[in-house]
């Protein structure tokens, strides 16, 4: 079965300061790994997305994340956080084999600090 | 506007009742999703739409719920006999192909309180 696990409910960071929110994963086959970010009273957005290839994907707003298959997990960063990146952060599985099915882990929250 | 809308944004209903969700997608997306999300939790998957047919519906949770996307565009979610565990945002989601390769447009949500 898939599953995704987000060990950190909460991270608090100071602005400028880098970011790691961590995300560990379950899945058979080959994962499609995925960041979404939840912004008070608005919907999901898309941060970024790991299929195949390079290890380091670069998405939205200064994100990346590193696919690390040894250790199952896909880790998102950012060398230097902003206040306006407070937000609830989402990482998402999904199965070669699942057509298509993403499976969210439970969310981290974001707070940056000026 | 050109994303997903969900509607209505909020619906409270008492225990028993039946409740229908909308969503319109983004236009031309041919893969639809409804999840659901409670309070502190990640979204849950609930059913996926491959054009007009569910190509997948393993998280519908029991046979009180029920979607339909009967033109392969606007998909209804259906709640019989509300309970008061069915209390959450659903979100639906829409994507020009599968999640496997693109990404998903979300909604901002239906919120659901079954008094």
């Amino acid at each position: 079965a898939q599953s995704v696990a987000q060990p950190e409910d909460q991270v608090n960071v100071a602005e400028g300061n880098p970011l790691t929110v961590k995300c560990t994963y379950s899945v058979s086959g080959n994962p499609y790994l995925f960041w979404y970010v939840q912004y008070p009273n608005r919907g999901l957005q898309f941060l970024l997305k790991y299929i195949t290839g390079d290890n380091l994907v670069k998405g939205s707003y200064g994100f990346e994340a590193e696919f690390n298959k040894s250790q199952t997990s896909f880790h998102l960063k950012k060398p230097s956080a902003l206040v306006s990146d407070s937000a609830l952060y989402f990482c998402a599985v999904s199965g070669s084999n699942q057509g298509g099915k993403l499976i969210f882990g439970q969310g981290t929250e974001l707070s940056v600090k000026p | 506007g050109a994303g997903v809308s969900q509607t209505p944004s909020n619906k409270v209903t008492e225990k028993g009742k039946y409740v229908e969700l909308r969503c319109d997608p983004i236009s031309g997306h041919t893969a639809l999703y409804w999840y659901r999300q409670s309070l502190g939790q990640g979204p849950e998957f609930l059913i996926y739409f491959q054009g007009t047919g569910a190509a997948d519906d393993s998280g519908l949770p029991n046979d009180r719920f029920f979607a339909v996307r009967p033109e392969g565009s606007v998909s209804t979610l259906k709640i019989q006999r509300t309970e008061r565990g069915d209390s959450a945002m659903y979100l639906c989601a829409s994507s020009p192909q599968g999640a496997n390769t693109g990404e998903l447009f979300f909604g901002e949500g239906s919120r659901l309180t079954v008094l």
